[in-house]
This record gives C-alpha cells, sequence and structure tokens, in this order.
C-alpha cells in the first residue's frame, strides 16, 4: 500500500517571499504520478501541479515548482512570489499509474500567507 | 475545463433517516468516480469507488451497508447514507477521471456538508 506523510501541519510565509513545503511517500511501483492540490476555505479541490514519476525534469506551473527525488521519495512545492490568495490547505497525493487509480492523500499541511 | 457537479451542497437530516448524495460530471462520460469523506481538518479519506454498471469497491473499514453507492450512468454516481447518524456528519467529495481521457486527470465535485442532528 502507499502512504503520503506531510510533516508540516501549517505553515506561514510573508507576502512576496518563497515557501517549500514537504511531503514523502512510500510505494513498491515504479511507474507513478504525484500531485499538490491546493483547498481553499471553499473546499473545492484545485490541482496545483502534477509530476509524472518517470520525468525526471521538476515540473513548473508559474510561481509553483516541485524538487521531486524519487530515489529519496520526496516531492515538495515551492511556492515563490507567495500572495494572499495563496493561503489554503494544501495536500501532496500519490496515483498509481494505470488509468482510473484512486489518489492517496497526505494529511495537509495548513499555509497561511500573512500581508 | 471539464465540471463535476455534487447535489446537494449541504444538507441537514435527522438521525435515522437516510440521505442521498449526487455526483454528476457535466460534459465527459465517467466510468468510474471516486467517493472521498473529509472531517474538519482532516484529509479526504477514499471510502469507495464507483464502476458504472457495476458494483463499487469500498476501502477498507467503510460499511457497504451504510453506505450505498449507485453508478448507474456514465455521468452520475449517487452515495445514499442510511440510517444517518451523528458520526456520520462530514464533508463527502467525488471525483471523476474522465474515460478515454489522461489517466492522472480527476475533476473534483465542490463537496456535500452532511450534517446529522
Amino acid at each position: 500500500a502507499q502512504t503520503v506523510t506531510q510533516s508540516q501541519p501549517e505553515m506561514s510565509v510573508q507576502e512576496a517571499e518563497t515557501v517549500t513545503l514537504s511531503c514523502t511517500y512510500d510505494t513498491s511501483e515504479n511507474n507513478y504520478y504525484l500531485f499538490w492540490y491546493k483547498q481553499p476555505p471553499s473546499r473545492q479541490m484545485i490541482l496545483v501541479i502534477r509530476q509524472e514519476a518517470y520525468k525526471q525534469q521538476n515540473a513548473t506551473e508559474n510561481r509553483f515548482s516541485v524538487n521531486f527525488q524519487k530515489a529519496a521519495k520526496s516531492f515538495s512545492l515551492k511556492i515563490s512570489d507567495s500572495q494572499l490568495g495563496d493561503t489554503a490547505m494544501y495536500f501532496c497525493a500519490f496515483m498509481k499509474q494505470g488509468g482510473s487509480e484512486k489518489l492517496v492523500f497526505g494529511k495537509g499541511t495548513k499555509l497561511t500567507v500573512n500581508p | 475545463g471539464a465540471v463535476v457537479s455534487q447535489h446537494p451542497s449541504r444538507v441537514i437530516c435527522k438521525s435515522g433517516t437516510s440521505v442521498k448524495i449526487e455526483c454528476r460530471s457535466l460534459d465527459f462520460q465517467a466510468t468510474t468516480m471516486f467517493w472521498y469523506r473529509q472531517f474538519p481538518k482532516q484529509s479526504l479519506m477514499l471510502m469507495a469507488t464507483s464502476n458504472e454498471g457495476s458494483k463499487a469497491t469500498y476501502e477498507q473499514g467503510v460499511e457497504k451497508d451504510k453506505f450505498l453507492i449507485n453508478h448507474a450512468s456514465l455521468t452520475l454516481s449517487t452515495l445514499t447514507v442510511t440510517s444517518a447518524h451523528p458520526e456520520d456528519s462530514s464533508f463527502y467529495i467525488c471525483s471523476a477521471p474522465p474515460a478515454g481521457g489522461a489517466e492522472d486527470t480527476q475533476y473534483f465535485g465542490p463537496g456535500t456538508r452532511l450534517t446529522v442532528l
């Protein structure tokens, strides 16, 4: 079974600064996907960024980037130029490759961006 | 982008009654849908996988007779909480990967807040 661990229950950052959220996972699979989802107070799940395990290059989406270390089973999220709208819960998630597979979520990190 | 809706968005019911929650994919077909439960300040926990035209697959510890799932069409899955009790109060979220779409893609519904009095 796969597990996802987020060791930071809460974090805070000043507006315009950079913050990194940590995530580690455990799996015996070789092919899989990793995700970071954002859940604002509305509770709608929003995909922030995805990474295919077979790709060595780290994924980036505007101010969001990941540091994917496959051997270490680590998948951290870096948010640059933090904005007030980034305040939310952030969940790291794992999905096996294969189609219509379930997502396994970490416990989440509550990020607060301070003005 | 693709849209998944849930109805109702929030519901309050009395203990012992049953509540049905609908999850619809509005502009794509989904042979599989996932139902999650999220307690306050906690993560999403998968309850079951809903399969169109066949029985749902339940996660360990989830009572299939209490949480009835029906996936009657390629755009609709329903979750019925039978004989609801206060401990069933939670936020229920569905997600759906589009049939024939990218295998790593899932769209989430906005969730349903259930309160059992």
